[in-house]
Order: structure tokens, then sequence, then C-alpha cells
């Protein structure tokens, strides 16, 4: 089974600021088939982003990522009042699918 | 708009049973291979179970295996989860969802129903 650490566990920031979080990978992620899901308080996760790179309909274009192997980053390149949430990676290259723990971008 | 509404969650004893239901619409139910995926409070999700379209191909998590089962009813557009001999540990939200593919992948979801709560309690 692939282990997914993301870091940091909180990051606190300013509206306006970046955020760049990181997900490791036990062992590389086959194709790059690796998504990025936010989840706001009392709500499902939401998919962001999915083979790394492409972000899903609807997700503004300030939201990106990259990576590969056993490498992978979600970049907000200014952070709006609604990007506050926690951000989960999944990896889907190898069976079980699993997630990250996540890491939760409060507001400083 | 796609919509997962799922139901059935609830307040039961360890070593129970419980059937989940989840309800589709805004898209063509036969086309997408479905799952359940949980959420124990604070934790990340865990993918539970998935099954194609005609329940052909059906997979578990080794964490329920033997003890979930999952099927679909094309006619009423629903995914289940019939859950059963429940842990303590199975204590989550659990979320129906559409699996998304590409190339040879598993996948990812999208979307996720609102969940379900599903707490094993004595």
């Amino acid at each position: 089974e692939i282990l997914l650490t993301q870091s940091p566990g909180t990051l606190s920031l300013s509206p306006g600021e970046r955020a760049t979080l990181s997900c490791r990978a036990s062992q590389s992620v086959s194709s790059r088939s690796l998504a990025w899901y936010q989840q706001s308080p009392g709500q499902a996760p939401k998919l962001l982003i999915y083979a790394t790179s492409n972000r899903a309909t609807g997700i503004p274009d300030r939201f990106s990522a990259s990576g590969s192997g056993t490498d992978f980053t979600l970049t907000i390149s200014r952070l709006e009042p609604e990007d506050f949430a926690v951000y989960y990676c999944q990896q889907y290259g190898a069976s079980p699918r699993t997630f990250g723990q996540g890491t939760k971008v409060e507001i400083k | 708009e796609v919509q997962l509404v799922e139901s059935g969650g609830g307040l039961i004893q360890p070593g129970s049973s419980l059937r989940l239901s989840c309800v589709a619409s805004g898209f063509t139910f036969d086309d997408y291979v479905m799952h359940w995926v949980r959420q124990a409070p604070g934790k990340g999700p865990e993918w539970v179970s998935g099954i194609n379209w005609n329940s052909a191909n059906i997979a578990y998590a080794d964490s329920v295996k033997g003890r979930f089962t999952i099927s679909r009813d094309s006619a009423k557009n629903s995914l289940y989860l019939q859950m059963s001999s429940l842990r303590v540990e199975d204590t989550a939200f659990y979320y129906c969802t559409r699996g998304r593919y590409d190339g040879g992948s598993l996948g990812w979801f999208d979307p996720w129903g609102q969940g379900t709560l599903v707490t094993v309690s004595s």
C-alpha cells in the first residue's frame, strides 16, 4: 500500500498570500496518478486536481499542481477566504487507492 | 446537476448490521463505476468499495472484506452498502462517489455525496 504523507500539517496564512502544500509518497506513483481534494468544514471532499496537474471543472486558476514520482505539490497563488480548508492528496496508480492525512490551511 | 444523496446512517451497537443507500441523479448511472469512501472524524478519507456498471467487477478494502457488501440497482439509480459485524473502528462518515478514469489507472472520485454518519458504539 502506498503511504501518502502531507506537509505541513497546518499552514497559517493570510488572505492574498501564497500557499504551498506537499504530498510525498512512500513509493513512486505511476502515470502521474495523483489527485487533490478540498474539504471545507462540514462538507464532503471536492475534487480540485486530477492526473497531477489538471484542474477539475470550475476550479479557478489560482490553484495549480505539479510533481512526479514521489513528490507532489499543490499551490494556491493568492488565498481567497473560501480557500481556508483542509486539502487531501490521493494516489490512484496502485491498489488500494490511498489518501494523505491532510493539510489544514487556516487564517493567520 | 450531478447529485449523490446518501441515507441510512445512525448509531448502532458493535456486531450489528446497517444498510446505506445512495441515490444518483443528473448523469447516466450505468456509465459509471461507483464507490463508497469513508472518513473517520479528524482523519483522511479511506476507500471502502467499488462496483462497475453491471456488478461484474467488485472490490473491497481489506479492512471491510467479508463484512461489507456493495450493490447497485440501475432501475433505481441507486448504490448500496450492506454492512455487517460492525466494529467501533467502522465509525465514520460514509460517502457515495462516482469514479473517474484516465487510461489504465484506478481513478479518482468526483463528485461526492454529502455523506451519512455511521456511529458504532455500545
